[in-house]
């Protein structure tokens, strides 16, 4: 199955917004709302940090914010900390019954 | 809710290996699973799905007809039978825990990973 598609590195200072966009196809992110986000710290497991698009878990933060448009899909975090140094992978249910993942961005905060 | 793969290890190319997931503090049979990998330093890759009663399963391209996934409900175990292994399966492998009984739509709780090294 196809990644999907997601820029390879972003940057922000502590206290500043930053967002990471996600591009699918009509397979994918365009086709359901079963958009979800992971952070992972290095030598760590992914940590599910978004859901269905927008929906964060029980104890995640109100600073992680997901959103769709079209085949399309974003994570803003705000009021960058430096604990978010970590890399960022979105994913999408498909037409096929698979999980197909982005490559993954690395954030820095500076 | 805990998962907890063994299993992994250094195989040659061409030889086969099981890893097992034990999972704990959650209905088991009532949630698909499956099995994510990451090549060091690369992206997440979904690997296989299975669904709660173990009656319908998916696997990714590249693994498709060398890797079978499978689950004990009674022991609350997961498996991957990994054969015909190829040095671009070395991996850290995740053991998953999907959002429902049927499909993996995201991933709600994931293992810490065992390593599989296919080398010579």
């Amino acid at each position: 199955q196809s990644a999907l598609t997601q820029p390879a590195s972003v940057s922000g200072s502590p206290g500043q917004s930053i967002t990471i966009s996600c591009t699918g196809t009509r397979s994918d992110i365009g086709l359901y709302n079963y958009v979800s986000w992971y952070q992972q710290h290095p030598g760590k497991a992914p940590k599910l940090l978004i859901f269905d698009v927008d929906n964060r878990p029980s104890g995640v933060s109100n600073r992680f914010l997901g959103s769709k448009s079209g085949t399309t899909a974003s994570l803003t975090i705000s009021g960058l900390l430096p604990e978010d140094e970590a890399d960022y992978y979105c994913s999408s249910f498909t037409s096929s019954n698979t999980l197909a993942f982005g490559g993954g961005t690395k954030l820095t905060v500076l | 809710v805990q998962l907890v793969e063994s299993g992994g290890g250094l195989v040659q190319p061409g030889g086969s290996l099981r890893l097992s997931c034990a999972a704990s503090g959650f209905t088991f049979r009532d949630c698909a699973m499956a099995w994510v990998r990451q090549a060091p330093g690369q992206r997440l890759e979904w690997v296989s799905d299975i669904n709660g009663s173990g009656g319908t399963t998916y696997y990714a391209g590249s693994v498709k007809g060398r890797f079978t996934i499978s689950r004990d409900n009674s022991n609350n175990v997961l498996y991957l039978d990994m054969d015909s292994l190829r040095a671009e399966d070395t991996a850290f492998y995740y053991c998953a825990k999907g959002s429902s009984r049927y499909y993996s739509y995201y991933i709600d709780v994931w293992g810490k990973g065992t390593p599989v090294t296919v080398s010579s």
